[in-house]
């Protein structure tokens, strides 16, 4: 079955300081991932994706993702975070013909000024 | 467009009451999904379905019903509501690829005494 994990609950960054949300993943076959964000009170807004081709993936708000197929891993990252960024993040991976997905249990990104 | 509806936006049940979770999508999507969040478990798929008429058990079926009638509506019931079931739940849609990301309504948060 496919999986994804988030092995980290919170990640607190300073603003103007990189950020990364770490994501992994398990499948068999060709990975299709994803990554969304939740805000407080909200659903969840699609990210990027990685369905094939390069392995650097750029996303909306100036977020990009790096698959590493060795690492098993599709880890979010954006060079310079803004206070507006801290919000719930989600990685999640394409299961079955139907194209369901298997979301990990989420990172909480803390961007304080 | 509106996107992804989702009516009521908080309900509270008391044990053994039943209730319907509305969502509708304005995009002519065929595919539509239920999901529940709970803290600490990412999001749970519930139900989703590909067509009219067409509907699956995804991860979490139990005590949970649905039908879709039309390609626009996707109801989600609880038949004997359980403080188990108290959640917080989101109505999603997508595009006819199956590598399209889902869209997300802005979900319903169930409470069960």
């Amino acid at each position: 079955a496919q999986s994804v994990a988030q092995p980290e609950d919170q990640v607190n960054v300073a603003e103007g300081n990189p950020l990364t949300v770490k994501c992994t993943y398990s499948v068999s076959g060709n990975p299709y991932l994803f990554w969304y964000v939740q805000y407080p009170n909200r659903g969840l807004q699609f990210l990027l994706k990685y369905i094939t081709g390069d392995n650097l993936v750029k996303g909306s708000y100036g977020f990009e993702a790096e698959f590493n197929k060795s690492q098993t891993s599709f880890h979010l990252k954006k060079p310079s975070a803004l206070v507006s960024d801290s919000a719930l993040y989600f990685c999640a991976v394409r299961e079955g013909s139907q194209g369901n997905l298997i979301f990990g249990k989420g990172t909480k990104l803390s961007v304080k000024p | 467009n509106a996107g992804v509806t989702q009516t009521p936006k908080f309900q509270v049940l008391k044990t053994g009451q039943s209730m319907t979770l509305q969502c509708a999508q304005d995009m002519n999507h065929e595919y539509m999904s239920w999901y529940r969040q709970d803290p600490g478990m990412g999001l749970r798929l519930i139900h989703y379905s590909v067509g009219a008429g067409i509907t699956d058990q995804g991860e979490v079926p139990n005590g949970y019903n649905v039908s879709r009638s039309t390609t626009e509506d996707f109801p989600l019931r609880l038949l004997s509501a359980a403080p188990s079931q108290t959640s917080v739940y989101f109505c999603a849609s997508r595009g006819p690829l199956v590598l399209n990301e889902q869209f997300f309504g802005p979900g319903t948060r169930l409470t069960v005494l």
